[in-house]
């Protein structure tokens, strides 16, 4: 248990569908993070919210988008995917700013099939 | 933004061997994270190094840092058949006063009992 919980753990959907993925965490962090896993490639940073704010946005297609209505809560919109954004969706948060480590602490992941 | 690579991509071993994991990366460091995950799991902090630091042990982990090769390496010693799993080294990169770890692609270690 790592404090950070993401619903669906797993998640069948068609490429017409919009469904959403939730991460939720219970650790007083002021950031978090969504990072897609897929096979054979590195992690890939996809947003960050730092206190509810948008600071990163790695060239991620408009298909996704991100919701963070509070600093324990971050959501990721789904809509028109294509079979390649199957993957392993990774949600973190941490504790920002100058004086931290930056130590990530993972939920276990909504695992995405786009068919 | 940097990320780290690991090597080798993968390694199999003997229960009880040693394990030995590098990771090489590009440019200056505040700091470099080993995390760990199961398959099909979430990632798990193992430790950190800051780039001040040469050395850091913990339980049966001992990380190594060298900011004039760019490198470190994470060692597992008396390895056991729980420790097979994929192992992650991230450097950070500083984005709006913070720092955001960057991760490789990973080693998979498999432990043989």
């Amino acid at each position: 248990e790592t404090g950070v919980t993401q619903t669906p753990r797993h998640l069948v959907m068609g490429m017409t569908n919009k469904k959403s993925l939730k991460c939720e965490q219970h650790l007083g962090h002021n950031a978090m993070y969504w990072y897609k896993q897929s096979a054979k490639k590195p992690l890939e940073l996809m947003f960050v919210y730092n206190f509810k704010e948008q600071t990163e946005n790695n060239s991620v297609p408009s298909r996704f988008s991100p919701e963070c209505p509070n600093s324990s809560h971050l959501f990721l919109h789904l809509h028109t995917l294509q079979p390649e954004d199957s993957a392993l969706y990774l949600c973190a948060s941490s504790q920002a700013g100058a004086e931290n480590t930056g130590e990530l602490f993972f939920g276990e992941g909504s695992r995405l099939t786009v068919l | 933004s940097q990320q780290g690579e690991e090597d080798p991509q993968a390694l199999s071993i003997q229960e009880g061997e040693n394990a030995t994991m590098n990771c090489s990366y590009k440019t200056s460091i505040n700091n470099l994270q080993w995390y760990r995950q199961n398959s099909g799991r979430g990632l798990v902090h193992l430790i950190l190094i800051r780039s001040n630091e040469r050395e850091k042990h913990s339980g049966r982990l001992r990380v190594t840092l060298d900011t004039s090769k760019k490198s470190s390496s994470l060692l597992i010693t008396a390895s056991r058949a729980a420790d097979t799993a994929s192992y992650f080294c991230a450097t950070d990169s500083p984005s709006g006063g913070s720092y955001i770890p960057t991760f490789g692609r990973g080693t998979s270690l498999i432990v043989h009992p």
